[in-house]
């Protein structure tokens, strides 16, 4: 299963924008890119996902590098309610069992 | 739209004794998942389930954890004897399908279980 790496912890100055790195260099041609975000003592909650292209929802947006080896997670406004730890994760419907691997992920601190 | 319910929020057990814990995933979902975090780590996933058959439970300890979806919706884990290292938070989280790589899986709150 194709993993990812990311920083143990990011910091960020409230109402400016975060980008939030994840590296796949293993990634399969049919892998799309997850990121999921958990809140203070909940579950974690789905934020984008994309294959080739760069992806924009309400949430952020999702930076796709062109040989898909990378992605950037893009906050563009951080508020104090976005501290969380920020999971980018690898999902291919060709791995048996549909396999979601969660890393330990990127943890945001928000600066008020 | 209602969420992905679990029960008990929390729970407290000495080790050797027995714990379940219960899922209700968003009606219509056919795919349960149950992932196990320990503090300060991503979630590993246990066992996945598509309806009311097991998918994936490679990383189920079935020496001491067990879990079923009968009907296809509820699903219970279960684990006996409970050891000091199984104090993590259970994660409960459904989809509408699995073998669709784009779809979103979505989370209850957790349970937390501390084993003294």
């Amino acid at each position: 299963d194709a993993k990812t790496t990311q920083p143990n912890s990011m910091e960020s100055n409230e109402e400016e924008p975060v980008h939030l790195p994840c590296n796949h260099s293993t990634i399969s041609g049919t892998d799309y890119i997850h990121w999921y975000r958990q809140l203070p003592s909940q579950g974690p909650e789905y934020v984008i996902h994309g294959l080739t292209s760069n992806v924009n929802n309400r949430m952020a947006s999702l930076a796709i590098a062109e040989d898909r080896k990378s992605s950037t997670l893009i906050l563009h406004r951080a508020t104090l309610r976005d501290a969380a730890v920020y999971y980018c994760i690898l999902r291919d419907v060709n791995t048996g069992g549909f396999k979601t691997i969660f890393g330990a992920g990127t943890r945001l601190f928000v600066k008020a | 739209e209602a969420g992905v319910a679990q029960s008990p929020r929390y729970k407290i057990i000495e080790k050797r004794q027995s714990v379940a814990f219960w899922c209700n995933p968003i009606s219509g979902h056919a795919t349960l998942y149950w992932y196990q975090q320990i503090l300060g780590q991503g979630p590993k996933l246990l066992i996945q389930f598509q309806n009311n058959g097991v998918v994936d439970d490679s990383q189920l300890p079935k020496d001491r954890f067990s879990a079923e979806r009968l009907k296809g919706v509820d699903s219970t884990l279960k684990i006996q004897p409970a050891k000091l290292e199984d104090s993590a938070v259970y994660l409960c989280a459904s989809s509408l399908v699995s073998a669709v790589s784009q779809e979103t899986q979505y989370f209850g709150p957790g349970t937390r279980l501390l084993v003294l």
